[in-house]
């Protein structure tokens, strides 16, 4: 079956610090992958998306990137973080095809301070 | 475009009466739809699909929604609620995107279920 792990779980950073979360999946190939903000009481905020190894869709710009090294793996970065990155950001993973939903990790949580 | 309104960003129920939690979906193609659920500090695990088979589709946890294409929504029920089922549930349409397939969310409901 397909797993898909995050980490870390919680991070503490401060502002103008560089970041890097990485996401892996497991038990399938070529998945399109995710990445999401979700701020405090709010819904979520699709920031990045992949269909394939150095293919990089973005939804909203701003002061992150993503990168896609290898198939079954994203990672999400910044140069220099702002007080406005903090949230809860989640990694998720799908199929191909239009009916497919897609899958979350557990998520981190990050606080600028 | 398509779109999700999730009416009521908090709902309570008591222990062991019916919970429903409302979605209404705005699509210009038939709509494929999905319902979350989030535990605090968790992912958000599926809890169950619309994707044009059967208009009442059942999920995990006794979740189950019709799909009604003349009022445009997608809501969730549970005969029973659990103390367990306490969470924040999101409704989802999917839309086209270039090669991939997005996922529009709303805004979230909140579930509280009173002892």
């Amino acid at each position: 079956s397909q797993t898909i792990h995050q980490w870390p779980a919680t991070l503490v950073q401060p502002v103008g610090s560089p970041l890097s979360l990485e996401c892996t999946v497991e038990g399938t190939s070529n998945p399109n992958l995710y990445w999401y903000r979700q701020a405090a009481g709010r819904g979520l905020q699709l920031l990045f998306y992949s269909v394939g190894i150095g293919q990089i869709s973005s939804e909203v710009p701003q002061n992150l990137s993503a990168s896609r090294p290898q198939d079954r793996q994203f990672i999400l970065s910044s140069k220099k973080l702002l007080l406005s990155d903090s949230g809860f950001y989640l990694c998720a993973w799908s199929l191909g095809g239009n009916n497919q939903p897609q899958h979350f990790g557990d998520g981190t949580r990050l606080s600028i301070l | 475009a398509q779109s999700v309104t999730q009416l009521g960003s908090h709902v309570s129920v008591s222990e062991g009466a019916l919970v429903l939690l409302r979605c209404n979906y705005s699509s210009s193609v038939p709509p494929y739809l999905f319902w979350y659920v989030q535990y605090p500090n968790q992912g958000l695990q599926l809890l169950l699909k619309y994707t044009s088979a059967a208009t009442l589709v059942k999920g995990i946890n006794g979740f189950e929604a019709e799909f009604k294409k003349s009022e445009t929504s997608f809501h969730l029920t549970k005969p029973s609620a659990h103390m367990s089922d306490a969470a924040e549930y999101f409704c989802a349409v999917s839309r086209a995107s270039g090669s991939a397939r997005q996922l529009t969310f709303g805004s979230g409901t909140q579930l509280t279920v009173l002892p």
